[in-house]
């Protein structure tokens, strides 16, 4: 079974800053992860994915994230954040290669003060 | 534009009335995925497709819920006898499943307002 844990449901940042959103993860076989962004009334859309490859996995829009088995993590990072970084951020789970469902976190919303 | 594509957008219904909402995935897309979201949660797996066969149903989807996809193409979600609680953004994804990646690309969701 699988299962994604978000620490803190909103994060205010002021533009220019350090973005951190912290994910956890627990999965009974080698996970695939993945961060997914959401804007206001649309679909999700992926920002980067860690399928076992490098542990350092860069994605789109600057973001970048780190998978650490040993604290069984996959922290979401930006150096300099934009006002259009304001948007629903998920992190998600998936059992290996194959596996079919994605388990999501709860989501952390991201607030970027001028 | 040849994304995953979802109808309605938005559907206002009273209690007790039946559904339905229509999911079209990438074209060669042998995988359909969906989700249901409610509002300040991540998206929840109910169902998905290989074709046009069912392979799994979260216990999620009651008996009030039926998802088809007889071509293994477009996809329909049902709902009937919709109750308050089934309020929440449908989401559809697709992938093309080869034994490999298998990334799921998802819609723009349909989102349901139970009155």
């Amino acid at each position: 079974a699988q299962s994604v844990t978000q620490l803190g449901s909103h994060v205010s940042v002021s533009e220019g800053a350090l973005v951190l959103l912290r994910c956890n993860y627990s999965s009974s076989v080698p996970p695939y992860l993945f961060w997914y962004v959401q804007y206001p009334n649309q679909g999700l859309q992926l920002l980067l994915k860690y399928t076992s490859a490098a542990t350092l996995v860069k994605g789109i829009n600057g973001f970048e994230a780190e998978f650490k088995k040993s604290e069984t993590s996959f922290h979401l990072t930006k150096p300099s954040a934009h006002m259009s970084d304001a948007a629903e951020y998920f992190c998600a789970v998936k059992p290996g290669a194959a596996g079919n469902k994605l388990t999501f976190g709860g989501g952390t919303r991201v607030l970027v003060k001028p | 534009d040849t994304g995953v594509s979802q109808d309605p957008r938005h559907k206002i219904t009273k209690r007790g009335q039946n559904v339905t909402f229509r999911c079209d995935p990438i074209s060669e897309h042998n995988r359909l995925y969906w989700y249901r979201q409610t509002l300040g949660q991540g998206p929840e797996f109910l169902t998905y497709f290989q074709n046009e066969a069912q392979l799994e149903k979260s216990r999620l989807l009651s008996d009030r819920f039926s998802a088809e996809r007889p071509k293994g193409s477009f996809s329909t979600l049902e709902i009937q006898r919709t109750e308050q609680g089934d309020s929440a953004m449908y989401l559809c994804a697709s992938s093309l499943f080869t034994g490999g990646m298998n990334e799921q690309f998802f819609g723009p969701g349909t989102r349901l307002t139970v009155l």
